[in-house]
């Protein structure tokens, strides 16, 4: 129930296309959800964030579309840039509790971005 | 204030070695997290500390590792007789409640 699943594992898009990435997960007490970016060598950075009380959020290129009924959120990065190659990671954590704070990260998607 | 800042970067310990890592956190940051992260994974929480107090560990911190952060500071990570399944990434973070996360670069630690 503590899982959050990531997919696709690896992206390949053209300089000015959108990319897409999708998490699903399973533990309804998550209602923080960020997303990450990292480079290698590097720790991840934060790149968007989403709380459940709303189904979009947008920054910039970046837009996380959050689907609470389907237990469901997805990145979009529109008009992709070659420097936008990097990993990014989906992840969640609880309200409250103990817990509060701790994420649950996905598996990760190699985003590659071709000129 | 630069960031999180992690020490090493880099460890090679030869198995049944005993190694411990520094993470310095942003200063006015009360939460501080230990995750480690294997190679294509997403990293795997392993404890986290409001300020001195370490309120949660993962399973997966076995009793070799130990974590501490006297007077709410600095923090440090230490995993005695090394295992070859400890190799990973080793990262830090730091929040003020309710806020989002700020990463360290990690220490690498290879165990041969």
């Amino acid at each position: 129930q503590q899982q959050v699943k990531q997919s696709p594992q690896s992206l390949i898009v053209q300089k000015g296309g959108i990319s897409i990435i999708n998490c699903a997960y399973e533990n309804t007490a998550f209602d923080y959800f960020p997303w990450y970016q990292q480079f290698p060598g590097k720790g991840p950075a934060l790149l968007i964030a989403i709380r459940p009380d709303v189904s979009e959020k947008k920054e910039g290129r970046f837009t996380i579309s959050f689907n609470k009924s389907a237990k469901q959120f997805s990145l979009h990065i529109m008009d992709s840039q070659p420097g936008d190659s990097a990993t990014y990671f989906c992840a969640a954590s609880p309200a409250g509790g103990t817990s509060y704070g701790k994420l649950t990260f996905g598996q990760g998607t190699i985003l590659t971005v071709h000129p | 204030d630069t960031g999180v800042s992690q020490d090493p970067r880099h460890k090679i310990t030869k198995r049944g070695q005993n190694v411990t890592f520094r993470c310095d956190p942003i200063s006015e940051h009360n939460r501080l997290y230990w995750y480690r992260q294997t190679l294509g994974q997403g990293p795997e929480f392993l404890t986290y500390f409001q300020n001195e107090a370490q309120l949660e560990k993962s399973r997966l911190l076995s009793d070799r590792f130990s974590a501490e952060r006297p007077k709410g500071s600095f923090s440090t990570l230490e995993i005695q007789r090394t295992e070859q399944g400890d190799s990973a990434m080793y990262l830090c973070a730091s929040s003020l409640e309710g806020s989002g996360y700020t990463f360290g670069s990690g220490t690498r630690l290879t165990v041969v």
